[in-house]
């Protein structure tokens, strides 16, 4: 199994673009999380989704960030209009059930905004 | 949001002494632990878990969970500078939310 996979896996951007990361879950694996780390703030669950719907997206810090997922093997997230203080390395992860604690991440975005 | 604490570190350690990573969890109700690992540079895996008060081993690896002081600690034995990570506490509160991980402790093996 290939795992998941994130793309970009990196992206430099300036301030006010819009900036789109996108997942591909484990085949199979109906819940999808999106994270954010930083140094400063540890990793943070931003939002998450069982079978395609979204269960909860109070982690997304504010209303320039959304996610979607259109599909089980596709998940998007965008940050329009990006900032610098979104630098941070952007993790997506899968689980086979909802809620299962071992989760499996992919290998990240490393997003800097100039 | 329910805290898990670690102390960030650098935890610096020699080659093959024990190391001890700590983490405490504010939410009494929680029902499991996990260690998840991740090297710099690298996405978090899983490397342990743990259910109930005791020990918990997997070759140099052991869990400890003691619930009535909130505490869950991992033990590497003989520690190698392969093991060198930062390591990440998770835990289910078992309230249908995801994990709630720590910060990470980051561990150094020095040769």
């Amino acid at each position: 199994d290939a795992g998941v996979i994130q793309s970009p896996r990196h992206e430099v951007t300036e301030m006010g673009q819009e900036v789109t990361l996108r997942c591909k879950p484990i085949s199979g694996h109906n819940s999808l999380f999106w994270y954010r780390q930083t140094m400063m703030r540890g990793l943070e669950l931003l939002i998450y989704f069982n079978n395609n719907v979204p269960i909860d997206d109070s982690g997304m810090p504010e209303d320039r960030f959304s996610a979607k997922m259109p599909n089980a093997s596709f998940s998007t997230l965008k940050i329009q209009p990006s900032e610098p203080r979104d630098s941070a390395v952007y993790f997506c992860a899968s689980s086979e059930r909802f809620l299962d604690n071992e989760q499996f991440f992919g290998p990240g975005t490393r997003l800097t905004v100039l | 949001q329910k805290e898990v604490e670690q102390n960030s570190g650098p935890l610096s350690v020699p080659e093959g002494a024990i190391a001890s990573l700590n983490c405490t969890y504010s939410d009494r109700g929680s029902q499991s632990f996990f260690w998840y690992r991740q090297y710099s540079g690298k996405s978090p895996e899983l490397i342990m878990s743990i259910y109930s008060n005791g020990d918990k081993e997997d070759g140099r690896f052991t869990a400890q969970l003691n619930k009535a002081s909130q505490y869950v600690s991992l033990l590497i034995r003989d520690s190698q500078p392969s093991d060198s990570a930062t390591y990440l506490c998770a835990v289910n509160t078992g309230r249908n939310t995801p994990l709630v991980f720590g910060k990470g402790t980051r561990l150094s093996v020095i040769a």
